[in-house]
């Protein structure tokens, strides 16, 4: 079975900071991992994907993800943190075969500071 | 339109009742997927859909939970006799095709809130 692990329930950072998100894979096959992002009373928006094309994934607003074979990982980052980050991040993964569920992480909440 | 749209917003029940929630996913999308999340976290898979067919059901609970698809008719997932640990917002997704890399669209959302 395919799961996910999102290290640290809460990270707060600075504005203009880095942030880190870290999320962690277990699958026997190579995954399909996903990172969305959860605003306040919205549904889920996808920030980006792998897919196997490149190991270094750049998605919306500024964040980007490197899938780690070898760590079996696949953290998200942001170079500079935004006020607008703030919200709660997913990381999950997805199966193989067609029509497969999405598998979610716990999420890790987003505190940009002033 | 490229939206996925959960009705009702907000649904409260006394425990026991019956509770109803709705899902129109986006017009020509095959596959269609409910979530259930609890406090905030913690998104766990429900039951799938491809067209009008169950396609995975196996997160489905066995009792007092059933789902459908109907043609022509928004999906609906129904709650027979509420049960407190039932509160928490139910996420609908749909998806176009059957690849695992299709994105999938989720809708807002119907909190559900057992009294």
């Amino acid at each position: 079975a395919q799961s996910v692990t999102q290290l640290g329930s809460h990270v707060s950072v600075s504005e203009g900071a880095l942030v880190l998100l870290r999320c962690n894979y277990s699958s026997s096959v190579p995954p399909y991992l996903f990172w969305y992002v959860q605003y306040p009373n919205q549904g889920l928006q996808l920030l980006l994907k792998y897919t196997s094309a490149a190991t270094l994934v750049k998605g919306i607003n500024g964040f980007e993800a490197e899938f780690k074979k070898s760590e079996t990982s696949f953290h998200l980052t942001k170079p500079s943190a935004h006020m607008s980050d703030a919200a709660e991040y997913f990381c999950a993964v997805r199966g193989t075969t067609s029509g497969s569920r999405l598998t979610f992480g716990e999420g890790t909440q987003l505190t940009v500071n002033p | 339109g490229e939206e996925v749209a959960q009705t009702p917003k907000h649904l409260v029940r006394g425990e026991g009742q019956k509770a109803k929630l709705y899902c129109a996913p986006i017009k020509g999308h095959s596959y269609v997927f409910w979530y259930q999340q609890v406090l905030k976290n913690e998104f766990k898979f429900l039951i799938s859909f491809q067209n009008e067919n169950v396609f995975d059901e196996t997160g489905m609970p066995k009792e007092r939970f059933s789902a459908k698809c109907l043609p022509n008719s928004p999906c609906s997932l129904e709650i027979q006799a509420t049960k407190l640990e039932d509160s928490a917002v139910y996420f609908c997704a749909s998806s176009q095709g059957d690849s695992p890399l299709e994105k999938a669209f989720f809708g807002q959302g119907t909190r559900l809130t057992v009294v």
